[in-house]
């Protein structure tokens, strides 16, 4: 099945401590997306990538980094630095020029 | 002014009756525009994109775009209980290179049976 995985689907973190999310496409798409959402709000993009080992901040990228070693996979760290980072994280990945993003099922993070 | 505005509801619909979802964006530059279904809990779903003026009908979806008033919407004809849900409308430039979506921040629909 093609698709967009992200994993864990729950994931808790200490104060202090950095996490990393997963997100894998096996759709062979070029561009792949982190947003956050916070209850009541809409997706605020964080980062995204349109090629390998290339990325740009999206508009809340503080506090966060990703990597893009391979087309298929796009992580995420939240490090300590961001501040309020209790959220649903959502990764997409779209063909470049289409403009439609795709959406995987999402992670809970929620900081102790 | 935001860059993509919906009421944020909730709007309540009688089962069978049309809902209808308003969407206004800022960005004059803007070519294509889509409407996502959220599940409370869940991850968006595309149900529509819409590129040129006009109406684009799937099923009993219907999205219309009028780019002269910025303004795209989307219509749900015999609205079950499933489509209770949040749509968000989201809108791209769509310059090569560009790649962002800007979203609203969504609508609650609840159908009432």
């Amino acid at each position: 099945d093609g698709g967009i995985t992200q994993s864990p689907k729950y994931l808790f973190r200490k104060e202090g401590q950095n996490v990393t999310l997963s997100c894998e496409q096996n759709l062979n798409h070029d561009a792949m997306y982190w947003y956050r959402q916070d209850p009541g709000q809409g997706l605020r993009l964080i980062y995204y990538s349109q090629i390998v080992n290339d990325f740009q901040k999206g508009d809340i990228a503080e506090g966060y980094s990703v990597s893009r070693e391979k087309k298929e996979s796009f992580p995420l760290t939240v490090t300590s630095a961001q501040k309020n980072p209790t959220a649903f994280y959502l990764c997409a990945s779209s063909i470049l020029g289409a403009g439609e993003q795709f959406f995987g099922p999402g992670t809970r993070l929620t900081v102790l | 002014q935001k860059e993509v505005e919906q009421n944020s509801g909730p709007l309540s619909v009688p089962e069978g009756a049309i809902a209808s979802l308003n969407c206004t964006y800022s960005d004059r530059g803007s070519q294509s525009f889509f409407w996502y279904r959220q599940y409370s809990g869940k991850s968006p779903e595309l149900i529509m994109s819409i590129y040129s003026n006009g109406d684009k009908e799937d099923g009993r979806f219907t999205a219309q775009l009028n780019k002269a008033s910025q303004y795209v919407s989307l219509l749900i004809r015999d609205s079950q209980p499933s489509d209770s849900a949040t749509y968000l409308c989201a809108v791209n430039r769509a310059n090569f290179g560009n790649e962002k979506l800007t979203f609203g921040t969504g609508t609650r629909l609840t159908i009432i049976p």
